[in-house]
């Protein structure tokens, strides 16, 4: 049973480009939330996905977008980078109405802007 | 707002000591409770978690955490400390009415010395 996967590993980009990011939730999880950890500090939420809808924001820009496809999978986008969106980007993924609330992560990207 | 925080940024310790790690939190209610583990260049792999019950709960790896309502505290522990288990480890957050949102600490690095 495959786990929560997350492509690219890595990936540079220069200041005011845009960005793409993948996720492909664990088996069976249809509810898929962004996370940004920037070097040193704990996962930060930025949006969760449920039903192709954004269903719950945190404290991030506009130039922060999301997606999720009929299959579950998901797509973080961010536009006109800046150098402090340098991060790790994890992906987590839970059946929706789980009472556990637990969140199984991805591996994460590893986002570097130059 | 609610807020988490792991007052120890380092910690060393001996292989075959015991280990303790603090989390606090300030929320209006009791939260969900989780204690994260996450090795270099990797997501993060759950290592326990706290809804309600038993205030002692025991999780993967010989780790377990006591729940302290007075206290609004969760701190991991674990007997023996073995080298396997140097990491940053995050302490998270979350609430129902909040749905997938967890809020993390800044975490914890933990070097283990031979």
């Amino acid at each position: 049973d495959a786990g929560v996967t997350q492509s690219p590993t890595h990936l540079i980009k220069t200041r005011g480009q845009q960005v793409t990011l993948r996720c492909s939730p664990k088996s069976g999880h249809d509810t898929v939330s962004w996370y940004q950890q920037a070097l040193g500090q704990g996962p930060q939420f930025i949006f969760q996905y449920y039903e192709e809808e954004e269903r719950q924001r945190g404290n991030f820009p506009d130039r922060f977008s999301g997606h999720q496809f009929p299959n579950y999978s998901s797509e973080l986008n961010v536009n006109a980078l800046l150098l402090g969106d340098s991060a790790l980007y994890l992906c987590a993924s839970r059946p929706f109405g789980d009472s556990s609330y637990e969140q199984y992560f991805g591996p994460g990207t590893r986002l570097t802007v130059t | 707002a609610q807020s988490v925080t792991q007052p120890d940024i380092h910690i060393t310790v001996s292989e075959g000591a015991s280990l303790e790690l603090r989390c606090n939190y300030s929320y209006g209610a009791t939260p969900y409770l989780f204690w994260y583990v996450q090795s270099p260049g990797q997501g993060l792999q759950l290592l326990l978690k706290y809804f309600s019950g038993d205030t002692l709960v025991q999780g993967i790896k010989g780790f377990e955490a006591e729940f302290k309502r007075s206290q609004s505290s969760f701190n991991l522990r674990k007997p023996s400390v073995h080298w396997s288990d140097a990491a940053e480890y995050f302490c998270a957050v979350g609430r129902m009415e909040y749905g997938n949102k967890l809020v993390f600490g800044a975490g914890t690095i933990l070097r283990v010395k031979s």
